[in-house]
């Protein structure tokens, strides 16, 4: 749903491993998703989307699964690099003609 | 071959003063959105634009906030008497139509609006 007064989670990952940033969606209907990335002073920017008819999308050191019977959402992120801190959105939207909404985001932090 | 560009790219006025925020859409993008981000939270969203559609207003707080947009082109949100609470960064963005479906939104970098 949409992320109103919300503080964000962090999640912290050492430099090289993996990380996963999970996002619940609100609607079943929901026909197609997109993760964000935002980083400091600026607007999000698309990184990868996945429609309702698929349930895993892979990109450049990225994919992101989709799990429709929970609702749920994940982005992998292989081996984290210090560029890879940001706070990261998934967006939903609700049918092919509506507008896109974001869910909550999810700060990663990359330790050395 | 820009991007989304918004202006100023930073707002400090005093409380109770009308503010006016403007957003360059990429051309030929027909939606375009309003979001409000307050610091260190989320993207919540305030108004969705799309061709010669009604608005859709739905997320927007209270009638101080209005926003205008002409044809497939610029838009401005205004606030009207503002208030502390309306200091945040605020995001537009717009997004491409292929036959039915909205595509995903381009992102301008934000004003950042500070009422003392």
């Amino acid at each position: 749903g949409e992320s109103v007064g919300l503080h964000l989670p962090t999640l912290s990952v050492q430099e090289g491993d993996n990380s996963i940033i999970n996002c619940a969606y609100s609607n079943s209907a929901s026909d197609y998703f997109i993760w964000y990335k935002q980083e400091s002073g600026k607007g999000p920017q698309f990184i990868i989307d996945i429609r309702s008819n698929m349930d895993k999308r892979q990109g450049q050191r990225v994919t992101v699964l989709l799990n429709k019977t929970v609702k749920h959402l994940s982005l992998q992120i292989a081996a984290t690099q210090p560029g890879d801190s940001a706070v990261y959105f998934c967006a939903e939207r609700y049918s092919s003609a509506s507008k896109i909404i974001f869910g909550s985001g999810t700060r990663l932090s990359i330790r050395p | 071959g820009a991007g989304v560009s918004q202006s100023p790219s930073n707002k400090v006025t005093e409380k109770g003063k009308d503010v006016e925020l403007r957003c360059d859409p990429i051309s030929g993008h027909t939606a375009l959105y309003w979001y409000r981000q307050r610091l260190g939270q989320g993207l919540e969203f305030l108004i969705y634009f799309q061709g010669n559609s009604a608005p859709d207003k739905s997320g927007l707080p209270s009638d101080r906030f209005s926003a205008e947009r002409t044809g497939e082109s610029v838009s401005t949100l205004t606030i009207q008497r503002t208030q502390q609470e309306d200091s945040a960064v605020y995001l537009c963005a717009s997004s491409l139509r292929t036959g039915n479906r909205n595509q995903p939104q381009h992102f301008g970098d934000g004003t950042r609006l500070s009422i003392l």
